[in-house]
């Protein structure tokens, strides 16, 4: 069965990074793009950005530009997601979430997400 | 980026009651929207995608319709295990959003 595990709770001051991991397993995970997407405390779900765990191609939301950077290492199954210059604000569980469509001879992805992690709560605060 | 407003935010039901949900994109979406149902502490679950197409395992009771603007989340009749947070999305353009989340709360 599809799963996927990520890495466990963080606490960071603010300016510092923080990588979050996602292991997959139960399916091939080259065959289908990795988002990331965030909710802070109490409130709603923000999309931040894909990444195609095949090419290594990413597409990230506006408004985290120049400040995540995802990829990926294919030999462990594993999507990564790295935020930098953090604040108070950036503290929220952050989710992987597997595209519903699969990328192996077409990419035909659907950016709506049908299995997600369990979720790592970054906490940043001084 | 296309705003999606989502109401009611929360709604009080019993078990049994028929619940609609709605969402309104701030442009035409076509039929671009997907649902979601959020219980505490718990990963988002997909329930319905391309506005009406029940994700594989989702119950009959759950309906989605709608298409351009306004679209709706029905629950026929509303079991134990429903009470939860909806949310919806759209994946017309980029930046996909979601609406604000509507609480289904036990009355």
């Amino acid at each position: 069965q599809v799963q996927l595990v990520q890495s466990g709770a963080e606490v960071k001051k603010p300016g510092a990074s923080v990588k979050v991991s996602c292991k997959a397993s139960g399916y091939t995970f080259t065959g289908y793009y990795m988002h990331w997407v965030r909710q802070a405390p109490g409130q709603g779900l923000e999309w931040m950005g894909w990444i195609n765990p095949n090419s290594g191609g990413t597409n990230y939301a506006q408004k985290f530009q120049g400040r995540v950077t995802m990829t990926r290492d294919t030999s462990i199954s594993t999507a990564y997601m790295e935020l930098s210059r953090l604040r108070s604000d950036d503290t929220a569980v952050y989710y992987c979430a597997r595209d519903q469509g699969a990328i192996v001879v077409v990419v035909a992805a659907t950016y709506y997400f049908d299995y997600w992690g369990q979720g790592t709560l970054v906490t940043v605060s001084s | 980026a296309i705003r999606i407003t989502q109401s009611p935010s929360s709604l009080s039901a019993s078990t049994g009651d028929r619940v609609t949900i709605t969402c309104r994109a701030s442009q035409g979406i076509s039929s671009y929207l997907a649902w979601y149902q959020q219980k505490p502490g718990k990963a988002p679950k997909l329930l319905i995608y391309a506005a009406s197409t029940l994700q594989s395992g989702v119950p009959s009771r759950f309906s989605g319709s709608g298409s351009g603007t306004d679209f709706t989340l029905t629950i026929s009749c509303l079991q134990s295990e429903d009470f939860a947070t909806y949310y919806c999305q759209q994946y017309y353009s980029y930046p996909l959003t979601f609406g604000g989340g509507t609480k289904v709360e036990i009355k």
